[in-house]
């Protein structure tokens, strides 16, 4: 059983262009929700996260959007760069566990 | 602050053969959980280690233990490896003081053959 939907599996973009990546939970205990970066060769390290009390959290060129009512969150990566090129995990955790709930990754690729 | 350290980076075994894993986490943490990381399953629970305890567990058989110390340092062993066994094993480190963020080491990627 899948707790959190992960799309798409892969993406490429355009040097410039906008990434985007959709989630989608059911469990509404959920209240925690971070997106990790991961880059060949390495393990995921927290790049953003949300708590559903506000609709969108802004960082830089990265925007995490959340729906509550939708049980949907996604990621935004604005004017993206080759450097981030790698694979993004959306994540949720419940009660102050340290155990997030991953998504199954969404590979990205930035054309130059 | 140093972050995790996992040794060893790459290991290749036998089928039937068994393995152990070694996660050193940030200095002051105090729980430690184990993901196991395949390109079809993305990234697995396997258990979570709080003050040597093992607080939660994932669905895995049982030839997935761990392990943690009274430094907080913690050992994962896998024993009758499968070839399905190869993977990349992630270990997280995590604190109340620092919310409820999983820092990651980079790994140890297992092959199995």
């Amino acid at each position: 059983q899948q707790q959190v939907k992960q799309s798409p599996q892969s993406l490429i973009v355009q040097k410039g262009g906008i990434s985007i990546i959709n989630c989608a939970y059911e469990n509404t205990a959920f209240d925690y929700f971070p997106w990790y970066q991961q880059f060949p060769g390495k393990g995921p390290a927290l790049l953003i996260a949300i708590r559903p009390d506000v609709s969108e959290k802004k960082e830089g060129r990265f925007t995490i959007s959340f729906n509550k009512s939708a049980k949907q969150f996604s990621l935004h990566i604005m004017d993206s760069q080759p450097g981030d090129s790698a694979t993004y995990f959306c994540a949720a955790t419940a009660g102050g566990s340290y155990i997030p709930t991953f998504g199954r990754g969404t590979s990205l690729i930035v054309h130059p | 602050k140093a972050g995790v350290t996992q040794t060893p980076r790459y290991l290749i075994k036998t089928r039937g053969q068994q393995v152990t894993l070694s996660c050193s986490p940030i200095s002051g943490h105090r729980s430690v959980s184990w993901y196991q990381q395949t390109p079809g399953q993305g990234l697995q629970f396997l258990f979570e280690y709080f003050s040597e305890t093992q607080r939660n567990k994932g669905n895995f058989p049982g030839r997935f233990s761990g392990r943690q110390f009274s430094n907080s340092r913690s050992e994962m062993n896998v024993s009758t490896l499968e070839l399905g066994d190869s993977a990349l094993y992630l270990c997280a480190s995590s604190s109340p003081n620092e919310g409820t963020e999983a820092f990651f080491g980079q790994g140890t990627r297992l092959t199995v053959v």
